[in-house]
């Protein structure tokens, strides 16, 4: 049972352009979400986070937008630099409970120089 | 460097064998996270402390599975009698209590042969 989706598994966009990497989840008791940002051989990084009580947050050239509604959750990064390139991996918690996060199987993006 | 460690990084061993991993956190959080993640998935969650207290396990940590925390600092994770599929990366993570935001380590990737 996967509680958060992340469908689309690769990414290429060219450098300078916006990267829009999506996220769903189903379990409505998550009320804080982040992206955390890996390459390979090392461990996740966090990115960006936002609480249910809000639907968008912004650090520089990364913005992530809440839909509550529709349970669905999106990063973007403009401009995107080669540098980007990387796994990025949704997470949703549940902060009334032990905070554990759960992931999605995350997104592979390019920039392309 | 003030960040999550762990150690070894790399662990290779033979099936039906004990390994122990160490994780030492951040040293102001109080919570402390492990994950398991395989190819091609995101990290799942194994089981957290807040200071000394083992507080969740996941149904995915077998009886083979242990974790400690003694002093609320530093963490061990052993694995005994090892099995192929426990073949994956392990990572750790620590937050405060009230800050959601977990900062992970490089991970240690066991290998069973």
């Amino acid at each position: 049972d996967q509680q958060v989706k992340q469908n689309s598994p690769s990414l290429s966009v060219q450098e300078g352009r916006i990267s829009i990497l999506n996220c769903d989840y189903t379990n409505s008791m998550f009320d804080y979400f982040l992206w955390y940002k890996k390459y390979p051989a090392e461990g996740p990084t966090f990115l960006i986070s936002i609480s249910s009580i809000k639907d968008k947050n912004e650090d520089g050239r990364f913005t992530v937008f809440l839909n509550k509604s529709a349970k669905h959750l999106s990063l973007h990064i403009v401009p995107s630099q080669p540098g980007d390139s990387a796994v990025y991996f949704c997470a949703a918690s549940h902060t009334g409970a032990n905070s554990k996060l759960t992931f999605g199987k995350g997104i592979t993006l390019s920039v392309r120089p | 460097d003030t960040g999550v460690s762990q150690d070894p990084r790399h662990k290779i061993t033979k099936r039906g064998q004990n390994v122990t991993f160490r994780c030492d956190p951040i040293s102001e959080h109080n919570r402390l996270y492990w994950y398991r993640q395989t190819l091609g998935q995101g990290p799942e969650f194994l089981t957290y402390f807040q200071n000394e207290a083992q507080l969740e396990k996941s149904r995915l940590l077998s009886d083979r599975f242990s974790a400690e925390r003694p002093k609320g600092s530093f963490s061990t994770l052993e694995i005994q009698r090892t099995e192929q599929g426990d073949s994956a990366m392990y990572l750790c993570a620590s937050s405060f209590v009230s800050i959601y935001e977990q900062f992970f380590g490089p991970g240690t990737r066991l290998t069973v042969l």
